[in-house]
């Protein structure tokens, strides 16, 4: 059984540009996270996805968000990059809830 | 809201040796899970080991198991026979049940010394 999967591995922004991240979960799974991962803030919960809609946030700007479509693929977009944006964006899926997040390997963001 | 402290950042071991990670949380909830994920330089996070909060039991996953200590707040990593391939950032995990948002500790970085 395939991963969850990421795409792109890598990508170099400059500031005020736009990005879009996409994240397949394992097959089956119908529950999508997403986190971001800095040096200085660690880990932290972006939002959660289940069946097309989002369930939960995490305490991030507008300029951060995301969708889900009827294949339980996820995308998410930040709009107008600023430096600081610069991270590791993990995708994690699950079966259902309670049951353990399975993640990718993750998209590496740098801003410039 | 709900904190995960990790108080060690940095530990290293002799191979084959045991060593314990720690790691407290705070809640005013009942019901939650408890979990450590591993996460190597190739950066993928690999679920070592989960808890749920109303089990006693301690949970075991080969040579990883933990002591939760739920009216401590305290659920500590157990590594028995270490090995090099353990080598990574541990973190500790906590997410309410019926909520998929994991709170994560700041990570301990543990260095397996051949």
């Amino acid at each position: 059984k395939a991963g969850v999967t990421q795409t792109p591995r890598y990508l170099i922004k400059t500031r005020g540009q736009q990005v879009t991240l996409s994240c397949s979960p394992i097959s089956g799974h119908r529950s999508v996270s997403w986190y971001q991962q800095t040096p200085g803030q660690g880990l932290q919960f972006l939002f959660e996805y289940f069946s097309e809609t989002q369930r939960n946030k995490g305490n991030f700007p507008g300029r951060f968000s995301g969708r889900q479509f009827s294949n339980s693929r996820s995308e998410m977009n930040v709009s107008t990059l600023e430096l600081g944006d610069s991270a590791l964006y993990l995708c994690a899926s699950s079966l259902v809830q309670g049951q353990p997040q399975h993640f990718g390997d993750g998209t590496r963001l740098s801003i410039l | 809201a709900q904190t995960v402290t990790q108080s060690q950042p940095e530990m290293s071991v002799q191979e084959a040796e045991t060593v314990t990670l720690s790691c407290t949380y705070d809640t005013s909830e009942n019901n939650y899970y408890l979990f450590w994920y591993k996460q190597p330089p190739s950066r993928q996070m690999i679920l070592v080991i989960r808890q749920e909060a109303y089990k006693q039991q301690n949970a075991t996953e080969n040579r990883f198991s933990v002591n939760f200590q739920k009216a401590a707040k305290s659920f500590s990593l157990k590594i028995s026979d270490s090995q090099l391939g353990d080598t990574a950032m541990y973190f500790c995990a906590f997410s309410l049940r019926g909520n998929e948002k994991l709170t994560f500790g700041t990570g301990t970085r543990l260095t397996i010394i051949p």
